[in-house]
């Protein structure tokens, strides 16, 4: 059984251009969060998709938008490219169990986005 | 606002002897926390949480956690350590209601366990 698999591995990108990242959530997920974790810190929340919606958004500009398949896989896309977005992006997926519970959520290993 | 801090940068540690990770939490609700571990070039992965129920909760690789409501912390610990314990461990608490996928995390503890 796959886990959540994120593409590329690896980005390099220079100052004002776009980028797009793409995640496959584990098979059986609904839902994909994706997260930025710049260096020597914890995960921030991006945003959230469920049913091909964003549901939620943290505190990030609209540079930063997503989107949602009918296949639950998502794409994330930063525009403007500034060289504080390098970081590693990090794509969450979970699901709804039995009696409304949410699943933890599972990780892809994350894309690595350097910005030049 | 949901919030957790932990407030070692790095823990050391002997292999064989137990080891504690720590991580306090600020809510502004009921506590859903929850540890990950992460490895070099990798993403996280799930060791344990805390919905409700009992104060001590048992995750994968023979890691368990510590809920103290009254110090409200949620201290992450392992009996006996493992060299290959060494990795960056995170603390993080779940927003509520339908932010169930927005977690906040603290800034990470980098554990050594040393031979």
């Amino acid at each position: 059984d796959a886990g959540v698999t994120q593409s590329p591995t690896h980005l390099i990108k220079t100052r004002g251009q776009q980028v797009t990242l793409r995640c496959s959530p584990k098979s059986g997920h609904d839902t994909v969060s994706w997260y930025q974790q710049a260096l020597g810190q914890g995960p921030q929340f991006i945003f959230q998709y469920y049913e091909e919606e964003e549901r939620q958004r943290g505190n990030f500009p609209d540079r930063f938008s997503g989107h949602q398949f009918p296949n639950y896989s998502s794409e994330l896309n930063v525009n403007a490219l500034l060289l504080g977005d390098s970081a590693l992006y990090l794509c969450a997926s979970s699901f709804i169990g039995t009696g409304g519970r949410r699943s933890p959520l599972h990780f892809g290993n994350g894309t690595r986005l350097t910005v030049t | 606002a949901q919030s957790v801090a932990q407030p070692e940068d790095q823990v050391n540690v002997a292999e064989g002897n137990p080891l504690t990770v720590k991580c306090t939490y600020s809510v502004s609700g009921n506590p859903y926390l929850f540890w990950y571990v992460q490895y070099p070039n990798r993403g996280l992965q799930f060791l344990l949480k805390y919905i409700t129920g009992d104060n001590l909760v048992k995750g994968s690789y023979g890691f368990e956690a510590e809920f103290n409501k009254s110090q409200t912390s949620f201290h992450l610990k392992k009996p006996s350590a493992l060299v290959s314990d060494s990795a960056l461990y995170f603390c993080a608490v779940r927003d509520e209601g339908y932010n169930f996928n927005k977690f906040y995390f603290g800034s990470g503890t980098k554990l050594n366990v040393k031979p």
